[in-house]
């Protein structure tokens, strides 16, 4: 039972490049959560989503970045025009059931290195 | 939004001593509250939780503990082993029930 895949695992980018980080949730799992961990931090809420809806994006930055997660297919979380600033490791999990009462299963994460 | 805050930061234990880390949170709307731990480099799993109709909870050497009253709750591990080192990290959900809000973590670091 494949748990949730996150791809790429690394990736770099230089300034003003586009990123696109993918997630595809455990198997049955309609709920899709974004983080962002700075190092040595914990995990900063980014934004939360079900099929073809965004539910809660109050932790995501009203520029520049965008979530997505269509009926096919997986979740993409998109950061435009990355600065520095935006090197993290994002975490995506997933949940079978509605809102967060119920466990998270986190992805491996995609560390983002922006040059 | 909610606040959540860890306490200590920094944990060292010998090996077999017990570990307390202890989370406050300030929305009184939050109805579940999970723990979990982070190896280096890995991702977060996650290793206990309990719901607002419930004190205390236990799975072997882990326990956990809420007060509701006083918005904390707390992570108990005995017989700590090496392998307990790691990241630990409390996330009650947020008032609207939309996402878990992580604490800043605590390092436990369990020497033998």
């Amino acid at each position: 039972n494949a748990g949730v895949m996150q791809n790429p695992r690394h990736l770099v980018r230089r300034r003003g490049q586009e990123a696109r980080l993918r997630c595809s949730p455990m198997k049955g799992h309609s709920h899709v959560y974004w983080y962002r961990q700075l190092p040595e931090e914990g995990l900063k809420f980014m934004v939360y989503l079900q099929k073809e809806n965004i539910i809660d994006e109050s932790g995501m930055p009203k520029e520049r970045f965008s979530a997505e997660f269509p009926k096919e297919g997986p979740s993409i979380l998109r950061i435009q025009q990355v600065v520095r600033g935006d090197s993290a490791a994002y975490f995506c999990a997933s949940s079978a059931e509605q809102g967060a009462e119920s466990p998270l299963h986190f992805g491996n994460g995609t560390r983002l290195t922006v040059t | 939004g909610e606040n959540v805050e860890q306490h200590p930061s920094t944990l060292s234990v010998q090996e077999g001593d017990s570990a307390v880390i202890k989370c406050t949170y300030s929305d009184s709307a939050s109805n579940y509250f999970p723990w979990y731990k982070q190896e280096l480099g890995k991702r977060p799993q996650l290793i206990i939780d309990i719901r607002s109709n419930v004190g205390e909870k236990k799975d072997q050497r882990i326990a956990v503990t809420l007060n509701k009253t006083a918005k904390h709750f707390s992570l108990h591990i005995t017989e700590t082993q090496p392998e307990d080192s790691a990241v630990y990290f409390c996330a009650p959900n947020n008032q609207a029930g939309t996402a878990l809000i992580f604490g800043k973590g605590t390092t436990l670091s369990v020497s033998s």
